[in-house]
């Protein structure tokens, strides 16, 4: 499967814990972009980044949310310390270029208990 | 002010007909881009069809084309001879210059029904 692969599918983490989400582009795309979905809304735009370059970070909370796209391996949306608020599902894109169409992967939903 | 607006929060299709769903866009920049994604119930996030905003010609792809008005900031998806297998949620986003480049605006989705 050459598409955007995202792991875990589904995520469950209890107050208070860590949570990591991995995103590994298409072949050939270095841009990356993460994406909140709060249920019957549509996509909100959190980070865009390419290879160990936050390019635009506007969309992700200021406090607990970190993004890193390194020179090898995925892209990492990490939250600290979740809350019940952060549940959601978080749908990673990559595109060749910044003006190509985004690819999505298939998202992670993320529980908090 | 909402950049994308879907007015549609659901619509229904009898299987082999055609069906528009509705989407405008707000923007003040020249130079922008129109996308539809489709997301089946199983989450995923499917790429239909892109528009640019100096792009002449409707685009089209397959059953998929897209009606772009420019003076009335419209663009509309439409669905030829539908499938049951097109019952979906539909998202139109944008791309433009705005305060930032790359990032895509999303509307609330339509959620289409195709019945045999």
């Amino acid at each position: 499967n050459a598409g955007v692969m995202q792991n875990p599918r589904h995520l469950v983490r209890r107050r208070g814990q860590e949570a990591r989400l991995r995103c590994s582009p298409m072949k050939g795309h270095s841009h990356v972009y993460w994406y909140r979905q709060l249920p019957e809304e549509g996509l909100k735009f959190m980070v865009y980044l390419q290879k160990e370059n936050i390019i635009d970070e506007s969309g992700m909370p200021k406090e607990r949310f970190s993004a890193e796209f390194p020179k090898e391996g995925p892209s990492i949306l990490r939250i600290q310390q979740v809350v019940r608020g952060d549940s959601a599902a978080y749908f990673c894109a990559s595109s060749r270029d910044r003006d190509e169409p985004q690819h999505f992967g298939d998202g992670t939903r993320l529980s908090i208990l | 002010a909402q950049k994308i607006t879907q007015t549609q929060p659901g619509m229904f299709v009898q299987e082999k007909e055609a069906v528009t769903l509705d989407c405008t866009y707000d923007t003040s920049d020249q130079s922008y881009g129109l996308f539809w994604y489709k997301q089946p119930s199983s989450g995923e996030m499917i790429f239909l069809i892109y528009q640019g905003s100096y792009d002449e010609q409707n685009a089209t792809e397959g059953r998929y084309s897209l009606n772009f008005q420019k003076a009335r900031k419209s663009a509309n998806l439409v669905i030829s001879a539908s499938q049951l297998g097109d019952s979906a949620m539909y998202f139109c986003a944008m791309r433009d210059r705005g305060s930032t480049l790359g990032r895509l605006y999303f509307g609330r989705g339509t959620q289409l029904t195709v019945w045999p």
